[in-house]
């Protein structure tokens, strides 16, 4: 079955303490994006990658790193999370983001608790 | 500049009933806009996407969108509201934004309420 693929669901976790939020899709798609979505604000996007070794940096980077070694992986990367980033985290992919009409394919979503 | 803005963060419905949801854009040049939805616990799937071929775009699950250059709208319409239509959704509009991105910049979202 085609999909994108985050681990963990949920994670809880303290002021400090580095996390790593896992993406995987099998599609073979070129395009993969992180956002967070909070209350009232909808989607922001955090940092995106047009393929192996090519990211970017979206809306709002601030506090997060990435990674593209692989094509089907995507990490999104806490160093040092604070409670400003306790929010619902999401993976998407698309198979050529440069095609106007290739729509994103998103993950279930991870919910990340930083106390 | 591009932005997306939703009129109504919550819409309440009678089951049987139309469905409007709106979803108003600015963009210097013509965009291309998608509707997404997103179920309770799940991430967001495609309802429907405009991409200049039409501009009544047929979705998923009996969901329809037009699109008005005149006055720079997507709204999401169905003629009779389902229980399972209860969920959140989510207008985005993308065009390139001069580079690789092509940004998709998401509405904050309309929560859908069906009542029996």
């Amino acid at each position: 079955e085609a999909q994108v693929t985050q681990n963990p669901r949920y994670l809880i976790t303290v002021t400090g303490k580095k996390l790593t939020v896992t993406c995987s899709q099998n599609m073979n798609h070129e395009y993969m994006s992180w956002y967070r979505q909070d209350p009232g604000l909808g989607l922001r996007q955090i940092y995106y990658s047009m393929n192996v070794e090519v990211t970017d940096k979206g809306d709002v980077p601030e506090g997060y790193k990435v990674s593209r070694k692989e094509k089907r992986n995507f990490p999104l990367i806490l160093e040092s999370p604070s409670p400003n980033q306790t929010s619902l985290y999401f993976c998407a992919s698309s198979l050529n983001w440069e095609r106007s009409n290739s729509p994103l394919h998103f993950g279930n979503g991870t919910r990340l608790t930083v106390t | 500049a591009q932005s997306v803005t939703q009129l109504g963060s919550h819409v309440s419905v009678s089951e049987g009933a139309l469905v409007l949801l709106r979803c108003n854009y600015s963009s210097s040049v013509p965009p291309y806009l998608f509707w997404y939805v997103q179920y309770p616990n799940q991430g967001l799937q495609l309802l429907l996407k405009y991409t200049s071929a039409a501009t009544l775009v047929k979705g998923i699950n009996g969901f329809e969108a037009e699109f008005k250059k005149s006055e720079t709208s997507f709204h999401l319409t169905k003629p009779s509201a389902h229980m399972s239509d209860a969920a959140e959704y989510f207008c985005a509009v993308r065009l390139n934004s001069g580079g690789s991105n092509y940004k998709l910049t998401f509405g904050k979202g309309t929560l859908l309420t069906v009542n029996p």
